[in-house]
């Protein structure tokens, strides 16, 4: 099976630069997505392929990657970027989701 | 505006079966690739299985291969995922996914519950 790591919690407080990581061996051919997920809704796709922004995201999101691990940044967060955050990646014909990261933005 | 509406979740005993329908509208449908993601309660997401655009490559993980069939009809913009044999665990909310490039769209989802 595949897995994807991603910490279980970060904290930052308003206007703080809020990073969140997600590692995997899968995580080589520039093809993660992430995905923010506020309480009761749908996701909502930020980043994909590692590090391009869908339109109408703000620019304060950005990804990065080296090797195995890819990196989802917010500069300069803010209180309604609170939510949970999930690395969405491909092996092969299987997908794969991290197990997703609480941001707290307070 | 994109529209993807989940339809046919409910109540069902350990066991049973259940069809999913996801009926899409605002996009090319048959230009994107369709998957399924469930969410148990309280828990994140996972990836179920995923349909190709012509309807030839049909993927699943492993804990739902031989009792979920997911189908499309492009000619009727819909989605469907066929589940037998149902768990305990199989409950989640389910959602439909439409996704192309940096074009990525999900619906709103239907809880299924599998309870005896």
């Amino acid at each position: 099976s595949y897995e994807l790591t991603q910490p279980s919690a970060v904290s930052v407080s308003p206007g703080q630069t809020a990073r969140i990581t997600c590692s995997g061996d899968i995580l080589t051919k520039k093809n993660t997505r992430w995905f923010q997920q506020k309480p009761g809704q749908a996701p909502v796709l930020v980043i994909y392929k590692d590090s391009e922004r869908p339109s109408g995201i703000p620019e304060r999101f950005s990804g990065s990657s080296s090797g195995t691990t890819v990196t989802l940044t917010i500069s300069g967060a803010q209180v309604e970027d609170e939510a949970d955050y999930y690395c969405y990646s491909a092996a092969g014909n299987n997908r794969v989701f991290g197990g997703g990261t609480k941001l707290t933005v307070l | 505006e994109v529209q993807l509406v989940e339809s046919g979740g409910g109540l069902v005993q350990p066991g049973g079966s259940l069809r999913l329908s996801c009926a899409a509208s605002g996009l090319t449908f048959s230009t994107y690739w369709m998957t399924w993601v469930r969410q148990a309660p309280e828990k994140g997401l996972e990836w179920v299985a995923n349909i190709n655009e012509e309807g030839s490559g049909k993927y699943y993980v492993d804990s739902v291969k031989g009792r979920f069939t997911i189908s499309r009809d492009n000619a009727k913009n819909s989605l469907g995922l066929q589940m037998h044999s149902l768990r305990v665990e199989d409950t989640a909310v389910y959602y439909c996914r439409a996704s192309t490039g940096d074009l990525d769209f999900w619906g709103q989802g239907t809880l299924v519950t599998v309870s005896s």
